[in-house]
């Protein structure tokens, strides 16, 4: 199976809520991050989270993590048009022989006026 | 503007062509990363550059072949590619490779494969 997942398309009407979800595996991840990729851009940090926190607030963004069910979810309150992106939840991982970025496949959000 | 350029944006070429991709920062960073993305997949790590020295290859095939010539420059050789390999290509760059870092990305290179 896939070390990160998440579901592929979300779409949700402007003004409402929209909650994007991930899994990992590697339970000695330090650091979660959540990349936006705007179309014909490449990724950028939208928030991360550390791996001892259960919720992170920012303006708009809240972050849950549940260390346990290792799952990690990403809220956008009051979402625009300018949130339609695709969003991409990563881990820094230990695995063989150094830190890596395990990024998942990324959710296509939709935001719909 | 991320600090980190890529060139070309787009790139058309036959499967006999050679090319090559390239990726400059302009943020002191000593890590520096080529990642593919292609639809409904994970991004995929390909290379990875630890000032100038590849500290990581996620079995990627010969026919794509990395050079860091220094900590500012990554570069991507290709040949003999395959139309599966049409994908956007990503280069990165963080400060090293410490616990905690965040990556810069490019805007990628859109690359096809006749």
């Amino acid at each position: 199976g896939e070390d990160v997942e998440q579901s592929l398309f979300l779409s949700v009407r402007e003004g409402d809520s929209s909650v994007i979800n991930c899994t990992y595996t590697d339970s000695s991840s330090t650091y979660l991050y959540w990349y936006k990729q705007e179309p014909g851009a490449g990724l950028q940090l939208l928030t991360y989270i550390f791996s001892n926190m259960d919720m992170k607030q920012d303006q708009r963004l809240t972050v849950l993590l549940n260390k346990k069910d290792k799952h990690l979810s990403l809220r956008i309150a009051d979402t625009q048009t300018g949130d339609s992106a695709i969003y991409f939840c990563a881990e820094r991982g230990r695995r063989n022989t150094g830190n890596q970025f395990y990024f998942g496949t990324g959710t296509s959000l939709t935001v719909i006026p | 503007e991320t600090g980190v350029t890529q060139t070309p944006r787009h790139l058309v070429m036959g499967m006999t062509n050679k090319k090559s991709l390239k990726c400059e920062q302009h943020l002191g960073h000593n890590a520096m990363y080529w990642y593919k993305q292609s639809a409904k997949k994970p991004l995929e790590l390909m290379f990875v550059y630890n000032f100038k020295e590849q500290t990581e290859n996620n079995s990627v095939p010969s026919r794509f072949s990395p050079e860091c010539p220094n900590s500012s420059h990554l570069f991507l050789h290709l040949h003999t590619l395959q139309p599966e390999d049409s994908a956007l290509y990503l280069c990165a760059s963080s400060q090293d490779l410490g616990s905690f870092d965040i990556q810069y990305f490019g805007a990628g290179t859109r690359l096809s494969v006749l």
